[in-house]
């Protein structure tokens, strides 16, 4: 079964401070990983994909994820953190030819000033 | 157009009431989903719709009854609902089945449901 874990439910940052936001996952087969994001009170924003073309994907916003097939992980990160990064970040796998997009349980990101 | 457009976006219902939520979007995309997020949680699949036909129903209880009209709308009819059914009801979008040729979907901003 495929399944995403992030770790740590809430992160806090400094404005100006890298962030960093932890994403694995587990797939019997190669996945598409995505991570996006949820501002307060809206939808989900695609932020940026990985679709096995670079290890290295540059997303909007300035955010980047590389994804790691040894550590099965695909974290986020973004060199300098600002007030408007603040928002739920949710990483997500779709395994396979397959409908379903599975999400981990998110990551809450505070940017303090 | 790279939207899409849920209404309304706020829903205060009873429980004996009936009301629909509607979705739609003009990018040409042919498969749409239904998801259901609660507070501080993940969004969960509730419906996919590929083109124009239902292809994923994950058990969700028959007081939700979803309807895909046309390749641009897709609606969310809702009757006798439960106090815990109040979410935030998103609707998404992707070029075609398998989220994984377009990387990813394109979603809507939710309707905010609260059932008394």
């Amino acid at each position: 079964a495929q399944s995403v874990t992030q770790l740590g439910s809430h992160v806090s940052v400094s404005e100006g401070a890298l962030v960093l936001l932890r994403c694995n996952y587990s797939s019997s087969v190669p996945p598409y990983l995505f991570w996006y994001v949820q501002y307060p009170n809206q939808g989900l924003q695609l932020l940026l994909k990985y679709t096995s073309a670079a290890t290295l994907v540059k997303g909007i916003n300035g955010f980047e994820a590389e994804f790691k097939k040894s550590e099965t992980s695909f974290h986020l990160t973004k060199p300098s953190a600002h007030m408007s990064d603040a928002a739920e970040y949710f990483c997500a796998v779709s395994p396979g030819d397959h409908d379903k997009v599975i999400f981990g349980p998110g990551t809450s990101l505070s940017v303090i000033p | 157009d790279t939207e899409v457009t849920q209404t309304p976006k706020h829903l205060v219902m009873g429980m004996t009431n009936k009301k629909s939520l509607k979705c739609e979007q003009h990018m040409g995309h042919r498969a749409m989903y239904w998801y259901k997020q609660k507070a501080k949680k993940p969004p969960e699949l509730m419906f996919v719709y590929s083109y124009e036909k239902l292809s994923i129903n994950e058990s969700v209880p028959s007081r939700f009854s979803p309807e895909c009209p046309n390749s641009s709308l897709l609606n969310l009819h809702l009757h006798a609902l439960q106090p815990e059914d109040s979410a935030l009801y998103l609707c998404a979008s992707s070029q075609e089945r398998g989220a994984r040729r377009l990387g990813g979907y394109t979603f809507g901003s939710g309707t905010r449901l609260t059932v008394v």
